[in-house]
This record gives structure tokens, C-alpha cells and sequence, in this order.
């Protein structure tokens, strides 16, 4: 069964906008995950958050942690329409011999 | 710097003959590999994964196997093909110990025809 569930499934926003997208687990963690999909590729790791950490930036991304509620949010500030693409949350639960669990995904299409 | 290998990117093959992908890591040593399959539009599923030479984990029944041969080698493997193997392959290092994110090879679209 998916550890991580996004929501929304889709989300559509014009270039400049902010999108934003929840990440929900049901697990103790280690840390948790955000990864990005290009169509046809493989994930690009984008941000990893411990599990005694409540927020990190990179660059336009701030993901934020809150294991009292097993859930995490990415938001992509000031989006562009390279961000189109798919994002995944993992869940790297305690016990699980450092397995990532996936989401089924976030599609995001940033509209020039 | 580390990279990841996959190969081939993309695959037809008929129902009931062999496949064998295969995954290359270079630039770092003992990494944890791990093999996943992700259908259109979803989540990817963990299939197998490996912490050492010759040590394979399985995570979902089926007529897939994986192997690997040396320490940056995972490959991926069936005798005979379903229909429901078609899918995204996806093979996938990490440091071994602490806090790390996984890194993705670009992946193998398989079609069983």
C-alpha cells in the first residue's frame, strides 16, 4: 500500500503563481522525501527533510514537515513552466531498512 | 561524481521470452540498489532491492527476479514475460548508511506485445 499519498492528484497555475502540494503518511519516519518526474524520465530528488525538522528551503522550494499530523507540504514559489512535471513524496519509515515509500504523484502544469 | 546507467530505454518484447535490464553505478562504493516498476499515471512500486553482493530482497511476488553480480551491478531479470510486465522500470542507487535520497537512472519503457 502507498505510504504517501499528494493531494492534489492535478494542479494547473499560471507561470508566476505559486503551487503548492500535500504529502500525507501514516507511519513513523526517518525523513521524507520530495522528488520531481519529467514525463518518460527517471525522479530527480529534490529535497529530503529529517524527521525532527519542521521546514528547509532550496532555492523556490520550501518544504515543510509535521509528524504530529504525518504530513508534509512542497510548495514551488514563483513558478515557471519549466516546473511542469510530476512530484512524488517518500516516506523512509523507521524499520523499513531505509526502503522509500512512494506517493502516486502531484501533476503540475504551470501554464505560460 | 556518482552516476547511474540504464539500459535499454526502451523495450518490445513478446509474451513468454526472457528480459534481462541492467543497471550500472559508477563512483561510489557498496550503495544500496533497488529495482522499481511504475505503471502509466502512479506511484512507483519497490520490486526488489539489494544492500550487497548477492543479497537480493524481494518486495512483490512474481515472475521477475533480480541478481547482483558485482557490487555496482543490479539487473533485472524474467524467464518468460506476461502481459503484465509491461511497464516503467526504474533502477535506483543510495549511500548506504544515514539520512539519503535515492538517485534515479532514466528508466526502461517495457511494452510485452
Amino acid at each position: 500500500s502507498q505510504q504517501g499519498e499528494e493531494d492534489p492528484q492535478a494542479l494547473s497555475i499560471q507561470e508566476g503563481e505559486n503551487a503548492t502540494m500535500n504529502c500525507s503518511y501514516k507511519t513513523s519516519i526517518n525523513n521524507l522525501q520530495w522528488y520531481r518526474q519529467n514525463s518518460g524520465r527517471g525522479l530527480v530528488h529534490l529535497i529530503l527533510i529529517r524527521s525532527n525538522e519542521r521546514e528547509k528551503h532550496s532555492g523556490r522550494l520550501r518544504v515543510t514537515l509535521d509528524t504530529s499530523k504525518k504530513s508534509s507540504s512542497l510548495l514551488i514559489t514563483a513558478s515557471r513552466a519549466a516546473d511542469t512535471a510530476s512530484y512524488f513524496c517518500a516516506t523512509d519509515a523507521i524499520g523499513s531498512a531505509r526502503q522509500l515509500t512512494f506517493g502516486s504523484g502531484t501533476q503540475l502544469t504551470v501554464l505560460p | 561524481s556518482q552516476t547511474i546507467h540504464q539500459w535499454p530505454a526502451t523495450l518490445v518484447q513478446p509474451v513468454g521470452s526472457p528480459l534481462s535490464l541492467e543497471c550500472t553505478v559508477e563512483g561510489t562504493s557498496n550503495p544500496n540498489l533497488y529495482w522499481y516498476r511504475q505503471a502509466a499515471g502512479r506511484g512507483l512500486q519497490l520490486l526488489f532491492y539489494s544492500v550487497g553482493i548477492g543479497q537480493i530482497s524481494s518486495e512483490v511476488p512474481q515472475n521477475l527476479s533480480a541478481s547482483r553480480p558485482q557490487d555496482r551491478q543490479f539487473i533485472l531479470s524474467s524467464k518468460k514475460l506476461l502481459l503484465s510486465d509491461s511497464g516503467f522500470y526504474l533502477c535506483a542507487w543510495r549511500r548506504a548508511l544515514g539520512n539519503q535520497p535515492q538517485h534515479f537512472g532514466d528508466g526502461t519503457r517495457l511494452s510485452i506485445l
